[in-house]
């Protein structure tokens, strides 16, 4: 079974300039979140999906980033217009369902460096 | 203060020792908590979680959940050098939303 998949890998954007991440979760997980981790800091919630429905998006920084999940399966993620503070990795996250003894799935993540 | 706290380390444990990582955590964190273990460019994996007082074992990882003093810890025994890695405490909340703490190096020579 394939795991949480994310592309880019790596992306090395100018200020200004628009990026988009794509993150495919683990096939028939409904659950599926961001989050990203900036240099010298923890990984930070940004938000969570339900299906194609955004359940908490509590964490997003601001109004340039935008995410999506047309159709409930993959998501996007896309910064415009990306700022050098944006620069860090940004993790997908998948579940298959919630509360306690469920198991979240990450993928290895998008590096997003803005120079 | 932070919602989950870590010291970064690194911890340097020989092969074969315990190593002991700790974790402690705000009134603003659920009551359960997962520990991840992450690879230098890899994803975060989970190797244990713990959602009530008391100890939880699995192979040689042990976890350790005091709520009154708002800690949590992990023992690793028998530590392989493919230990060697950044271990992540987190706290989880309603939807499965997770506060990472900023991480624990280790390093276990051989």
């Amino acid at each position: 079974e394939a795991g949480v998949t994310q592309f880019p890998s790596h992306s090395v954007i100018e200020k200004g300039q628009t990026v988009t991440l794509r993150c495919d979760p683990i096939s028939g997980h409904d659950n599926l979140y961001w989050y990203r981790r900036v240099m010298g800091k923890e990984i930070k919630f940004l938000l969570h999906f339900v299906k194609e429905s955004k359940q908490d998006e509590s964490g997003m920084p601001n109004n340039r980033f935008l995410a999506e999940r047309t159709g409930g399966t993959y998501s996007t993620l896309k910064v415009q217009p990306a700022e050098l503070e944006d620069s860090g990795v940004y993790f997908c996250a998948s579940s298959h369902i919630l509360g306690d003894g469920n198991t979240i799935y990450f993928g290895e993540g998008s590096w997003l460096t803005v120079v | 203060q932070k919602e989950v706290e870590q010291n970064s380390g690194p911890l340097s444990v020989p092969e074969g020792a315990i190593a002991s990582l700790n974790c402690t955590y705000s009134d603003r964190v659920s009551q359960s908590f997962f520990w991840y273990r992450q690879y230098s460019g890899k994803s975060p994996e989970l190797i244990m979680s713990i959602y009530s007082n008391g100890d939880k074992e699995d192979g040689r990882f042990t976890a350790q959940l005091n709520k009154a003093s708002q800690y949590v810890s992990l023992l690793i025994r028998d530590s392989q050098p493919s230990d060697s890695a950044t271990y992540l405490c987190a706290g989880g909340a309603a939807g499965n939303k997770l506060t990472f703490g900023g991480g624990t190096r280790v390093l276990v020579k051989p």
